[in-house]
């Protein structure tokens, strides 16, 4: 299996403009996480999905943000419009259940966002 | 607020020593114990569990749980500039929701 593969690996744009982050989770498993990494606040959960259903999104920090999961195989997570306090770190990471829920991610290359 | 408290380091440990990694949590009922390593511009990867008290060894890796004291530790034996990284601790809490530590950084002085 190629893990959790994630584009793209590095985006700069410009403040106002809509950002598209992507994701293919590890095949079988059924949920999927979006986080985010900066230096001040490490790693924060924005959103994660079960079964392609989002659970939970508190973590989103404002409207701006937008998470889909159409299928098993594909997530996109969406800005718009974008800031400079976006830039970061996105990773996605999927897991599979078992008989617990959050058990051992599998993290994606991350995409690195840069918003002048 | 549940949280998981972790020293920022730097940890500076001359190779082939013991690196001991410590994390605490405030959430008593937490089930699940996880250490990640992430290198430095890379994504964070899984590499001990421990679910019961007492110690998991993994080669040269040992977690050990204390949920009395409510700490998670981590040794490495003989240590290597390879194992240079930050590790974070992750722990599942009673409402099964996976609290991140904000990392320890560890450096390994050939």
């Amino acid at each position: 299996d190629a893990g959790v593969i994630q584009s793209p690996r590095h985006e700069v744009t410009e403040m106002g403009q809509e950002v598209t982050l992507r994701c293919k989770p590890i095949s079988g498993h059924d949920y999927l996480f979006w986080y985010r990494q900066t230096m001040m606040r490490g790693l924060e959960l924005l959103i994660y999905f079960n079964n392609n259903v989002p659970i939970d999104d508190s973590g989103m920090p404002e409207d701006r943000f937008s998470a889909k999961m159409p299928n098993a195989s594909f997530s996109t997570l969406k800005i718009q419009p974008s800031e400079p306090r976006d830039s970061a770190v996105y990773f996605c990471a999927s897991s599979f259940q078992g008989t617990a829920t959050n058990e051992k991610l599998f993290f994606g290359s991350g995409t690195q966002l840069s918003v002048l | 607020q549940k949280e998981v408290e972790q020293n920022s380091g730097p940890l500076s440990v001359p190779e082939g020593a013991i690196a001991s990694l410590n994390c605490t949590y405030s959430d008593r009922g937490s089930q699940s114990f996880f250490w990640y390593r992430q290198y430095s511009g890379k994504s964070p990867e899984l590499i001990m569990f421990i679910y019961s008290n007492g110690d998991k060894e993994d080669g040269r890796f040992t977690a050990q749980l204390n949920k009395a004291s409510q700490y998670v530790s981590l040794l490495i034996r003989d240590s290597q500039p390879s194992d240079s990284a930050t590790y974070l601790c992750a722990v599942l809490d009673s409402n099964y929701q996976l609290i991140w530590g904000a990392g320890t950084k560890l450096i390994i002085k050939p």
